[in-house]
């Protein structure tokens, strides 16, 4: 099946800092999807991008449709503590697919922000 | 808001006891999806649901079964609990082709 590679796999840093995140994909994809999710709750959407170069912003966070549709990119700007979190990248296939409607989760990166 | 509920938050078995875990959502989707959360792995997709008394396999439907009947509700049943099926449970329902999906807080199963 699909698989997505999602690096890194856990980051440590101060409030303040700006974070970057990605995913990689051995397939092609129509939609990526960026999910946070908090300690104990399930994840939440954070941004949706559909066409390739796109690049879509959800206030300090900013997210990209790579060229090649295989990869995408989440930056977070001036981190606060809140940010803490799991991050995970989605990606879902072409409709008339098989794979339509399901989409492939990333391993997620796990976010820690010193105060 | 949308809210998917899931019946229990954390639950422990004994191994060949079979399980359900209830999902319900109440924003009318017609699309719902079970996953499993490991560390390191992500979400997996076990079965999904474009309707009522359909579903499809996931990614990883091997000792899961599911069922839906009515709308509102989606029901992972393990028919004999392994160890290997310790794990977190998400359920997510979604108004389209499961595009956007909106998660419930998560069932931690641990089974003995």
């Amino acid at each position: 099946g699909q698989q997505l590679n999602q690096s890194p796999q856990s980051m440590f840093i101060q409030e303040g800092e700006d974070v970057s995140m990605n995913c990689t994909s051995s397939s092609i994809f129509n939609t990526w999807l960026w999910y946070k999710q908090d300690p104990g709750e399930g994840p939440v959407l954070l941004i949706a991008l559909y066409k390739a170069g796109e690049l879509t912003s959800n206030g300090r966070l900013t997210a990209q449709f790579g060229i090649t549709r295989k990869d995408s990119f989440l930056n977070i700007s001036a981190s606060i503590p809140s940010d803490v979190g799991i991050y995970f990248c989605a990606g879902q296939g072409y409709a008339g697919g098989t794979s339509y409607g399901k989409l492939t989760f990333g391993q997620g990166t796990i976010l820690t922000v010193h105060p | 808001d949308v809210k998917v509920t899931q019946s229990s938050r954390y639950l422990v078995k004994r191994t060949g006891e079979k399980v359900f875990l209830e999902c319900v959502q109440d924003m009318d989707h017609e699309n719902m999806f079970w996953y499993r959360q490991d560390p390191g792995l992500g979400l997996r997709l076990i079965y999904f649901s474009y309707d009522v008394k359909m579903k499809e396999k996931g990614d990883i439907p091997e000792g899961y079964s599911v069922s839906r009947e009515k709308k509102e509700r989606f029901s992972l049943i393990l028919e004999s609990a392994s160890t290997n099926q310790t794990s977190m449970y998400l359920c997510a329902s979604s108004p389209d082709r499961g595009e956007t999906q909106y998660f419930g807080p998560g069932t931690r199963l641990l089974v003995l």
